[in-house]
């Protein structure tokens, strides 16, 4: 059972267009963070949320944590080939436990 | 990231040698967590560990598979006897020792190959 889904699994846009990635659970998470991944790489934290609502900003990107802690967003305006890269959302149930993570949404940006 | 210490980088063994797969936290974390990932997966918990203590193991297979943490040290993830379904990238993350949110950095893997 995938607690933690993410959609679209795979996404090719092109430079300067806008995409949203989601990450939902039918479970409630005190926490879920977001990370990039890039081949050959470990994951990259990007962000943590933590409060039902939340909306944190990261230069392009915008982070939303659903009002019931089940689901978040991503999303990037204006896209560039930098971009192009392994989305993992992951949260934790509770403080403390391991991290579940999502299957990923692989991003490419072309020029 | 960059302080999270696994090595090897990549591990190359035959059909029913062992593997040692070693991880060294960011300064200041006492809490380990290994993960497995395969092509076109998301990474899948195994065990997690803090100094000397297994903390949740219900991720790591019963048999051929074991981690620890010493009190000094890395962390070893051992597999014995490997077949080529062991084969797959392994991670290790830390996070500081009362994580108000569970906030893992991940080191760059061990990337597994068995032959």
């Amino acid at each position: 059972t995938q607690l933690l889904e993410q959609s679209p699994q795979f996404l090719s846009i092109q430079e300067g267009e806008n995409l949203t990635v989601y990450c939902n659970s039918s479970s409630v998470f005190s926490s879920l963070q977001w990370y990039r991944q890039e081949p050959g790489e470990g994951p990259v934290l990007l962000v943590t949320v933590v409060t039902g609502g939340e909306v944190k900003k990261l230069k392009r990107l915008t982070f939303q944590f659903g009002d019931a802690r089940k689901d978040s967003s991503l999303h990037i305006t204006a896209a560039q080939p930098g971009d192009t890269g392994l989305y993992l959302c992951a949260g934790a149930v509770q403080a403390g436990t391991a991290l579940i993570f999502g299957k990923g949404t692989t991003l490419s940006v072309s020029s | 990231n960059a302080g999270v210490m696994q090595n090897p980088r990549h591990l190359v063994r035959r059909r029913g040698q062992e593997a040692r797969l070693r991880c060294s936290p960011m300064k200041g974390h006492s809490h380990v967590y290994w993960y497995r990932q395969l092509p076109e997966e998301g990474l899948k918990f195994m065990v997690y560990l803090q100094k000397e203590n297994i903390i949740d193991e219900s991720g790591m297979p019963k048999e051929r598979f074991s981690a620890e943490f010493p009190k000094e040290g890395p962390s070893i993830l051992r597999i014995q006897q490997v077949v080529r379904g062991d084969s797959a990238a392994y991670f290790c993350a830390s996070s500081p020792s009362i994580p108000r949110n569970t906030e893992a950095f991940f080191g760059q893997g061990t990337r597994l190959t068995v032959v």
